[in-house]
C-alpha cells in the first residue's frame, strides 16, 4: 500500500490569493493524481502528474489556474490561482500502488476561499 | 465513456439490518470495479475491488459485492450493518489500461442505532 499525506489539512484564504497543498508519498510512486470533491459530490479527477513531466489536466481544469509540480517520485504540489469561493472544496492527491495497482488516497485539504 | 451512476444519494437503515448500495457503470471494455468508503473529515479507503473473475468479491469489515456484467451493476452488500458503517460509500470504475478512475456521486449511508 502507499500512505499519503497532505499538508495543509485545510485552509482559508481571501479571494484573488494562491495556495499551495503539498502531497507527500511513503514510497515513490510513478503517478500522482488530483482530485477536488465539493460538499457531498463526488470526486472529480483534476490532472495526472509524473515525474519531471508536465501534468495533464482534465477537462475544465488548467494549468494557469491549477499548476501542479512533481520534482521527484514522492512528493507534488497543487498551487490554486487566484482562488475565488468557487474552489472552496476538498482537495485529495491519490496514487496508485500495491500488487493490483489500487489507488490511495491522502487525507484531503479543504479549502475555504472568502 | 465512462460514468458511474449511484442512485441513492441516501440510505438509512437501522442496526443489524441489512444493506444494498446500488450501483451501475458505462464502459465500453472491460472494467476494473470498485467500492470506497469515507468518514467524515477523511479520504477514502478502498472497501473492496473486482478485476475478475469469481464475480462475488469480499472485502473489508463484512461488505461484499456482485459484479453483473449483464446488468452493468456493482452492488455493494452486508448482511448486518454496524452504527460505525455510517459513512458514504463511492462506487468508481477504471479503465484496464488507464489509470484514471470515475466514481459515482455517493451514497451517503445512516445507520440507526
Amino acid at each position: 500500500s502507499v500512505l499519503l499525506y497532505q499538508k495543509p489539512n485545510r485552509d482559508i484564504c481571501q479571494s484573488g490569493t494562491s495556495l499551495k497543498i503539498q502531497c507527500v508519498a511513503d514510497s515513490q510512486v510513478v503517478s500522482m493524481f488530483w482530485y477536488q470533491q465539493f460538499q457531498e459530490q463526488s470526486l472529480m479527477l483534476m490532472a495526472t502528474a509524473n515525474e519531471g513531466s508536465e501534468a495533464t489536466y482534465e477537462s475544465g481544469f488548467t494549468k494557469d489556474k491549477f499548476p501542479i509540480s512533481r520534482p521527484n517520485l514522492t512528493f507534488s504540489t497543487l498551487t490554486v490561482n487566484n482562488a475565488r469561493p468557487g474552489d472552496s472544496s476538498i482537495y485529495f492527491c491519490s496514487s496508485l500502488g500495491g500488487a493490483d495497482a489500487e489507488q490511495f488516497f491522502g487525507p484531503g485539504t479543504r479549502l475555504t476561499v472568502l | 465513456a465512462q460514468s458511474v451512476t449511484q442512485p441513492d444519494a441516501r440510505v438509512t437503515v437501522s442496526e443489524g439490518a441489512s444493506l444494498q448500495l446500488r450501483c451501475k457503470y458505462s464502459y465500453s471494455g472491460t472494467p476494473y470495479l470498485f467500492w470506497y468508503v469515507q468518514y467524515p473529515r477523511q479520504g477514502l479507503q478502498l472497501l473492496l475491488k473486482y478485476y475478475s473473475g469469481d464475480p462475488v468479491v469480499q472485502g473489508v469489515n463484512g461488505f461484499e459485492a456482485e459484479f453483473i456484467k449483464s446488468n452493468s451493476s456493482f452492488h455493494l452488500r452486508k448482511a448486518s450493518v454496524h452504527w460505525s458503517d455510517s459513512a458514504v460509500y463511492f462506487c468508481a470504475v477504471r479503465n484496464t489500461g488507464y489509470q484514471n478512475f470515475y466514481f459515482g456521486k455517493g451514497t451517503s449511508l445512516t445507520v440507526i442505532p
